[in-house]
């Protein structure tokens, strides 16, 4: 099963430093997103493609985070100048929207932390 | 943006049916319901997706009223591998991401 693969599955940086994150989504899917999750919260938008194109950012993202999707295939998520804040887990999903039917599947995510 | 609003948490044994409720007063003409189960450090998984009336699948029911203003995940005969997170979303299935929301979720404990 080759389902979604996010690397690394944990990172701990210091404040100031730049990190990547790339998210391999199931091969026919179209669509994948960004999601920032929080202890007792659930998953907050990011962004989200549909093959390279990126369609959408959360209004709340700052510009400290950009993502990209080369190729349709993999993406990375690169958060620059870390902050204590941005420590959180960083999901990925991927879903193939089909008429009135479209169902994420997330990855294990990447942890980060912020010191 | 549709709001959702779910309980907080909610307790069960195993073998009983447990219906949660999330409800969504502002749903859109466009947003479809979908639901989410997470388990501590894994993302979340899908459980199921409706527009209307009710969807029934090998894990559980979906149930819409007609005026969509709420919806109810039930979930018949838990066992202890169903405590989760269940997070209920409402939003577009073509407008993207921004449409998507989800809650803070209903912590569901079972016990035997």
């Amino acid at each position: 099963d080759t389902g979604v693969s996010q690397d690394p599955r944990h990172k701990i940086t210091k404040r100031g430093q730049n990190v990547t994150f790339r998210c391999d989504p199931i091969s026919e899917h179209n669509r994948l997103y960004w999601y920032r999750q929080t202890l007792g919260q659930g998953p907050e938008f990011l962004t989200y493609f549909q093959n390279e194109a990126q369609l959408e950012k959360s209004r709340l993202l700052s510009d400290r985070f950009s993502a990209e999707r080369p190729k349709g295939s993999f993406s990375t998520l690169e958060i620059q100048r870390t902050e204590q804040g941005d420590s959180a887990m960083y999901l990925c999903a991927s879903s193939y929207l089909a008429g009135d039917y479209d169902e994420q599947y997330f990855g294990p995510g990447t942890r980060l932390t912020v010191t | 943006l549709a709001k959702t609003t779910q309980p907080i948490s909610m307790d069960s044994y195993e073998g009983q049916e447990v219906n949660i409720t999330c409800s969504h007063n502002n749903i859109a003409t466009n947003d479809y319901i979908t639901w989410y189960q997470q388990f501590p450090s894994q993302g979340p998984r899908f459980i199921i997706q409706g527009y209307k009336t009710k969807v029934t699948n090998e894990v559980a029911s979906l149930f819409i009223p007609a005026d969509r203003k709420s919806s109810t995940l039930s979930l018949p005969r838990v066992s202890l591998s169903d405590t989760a997170v269940y997070y209920c979303l409402v939003g577009e299935l073509t407008g993207g991401g921004n449409k998507l929301t989800f809650g803070t979720g209903t912590q569901l404990k079972v016990e035997l």
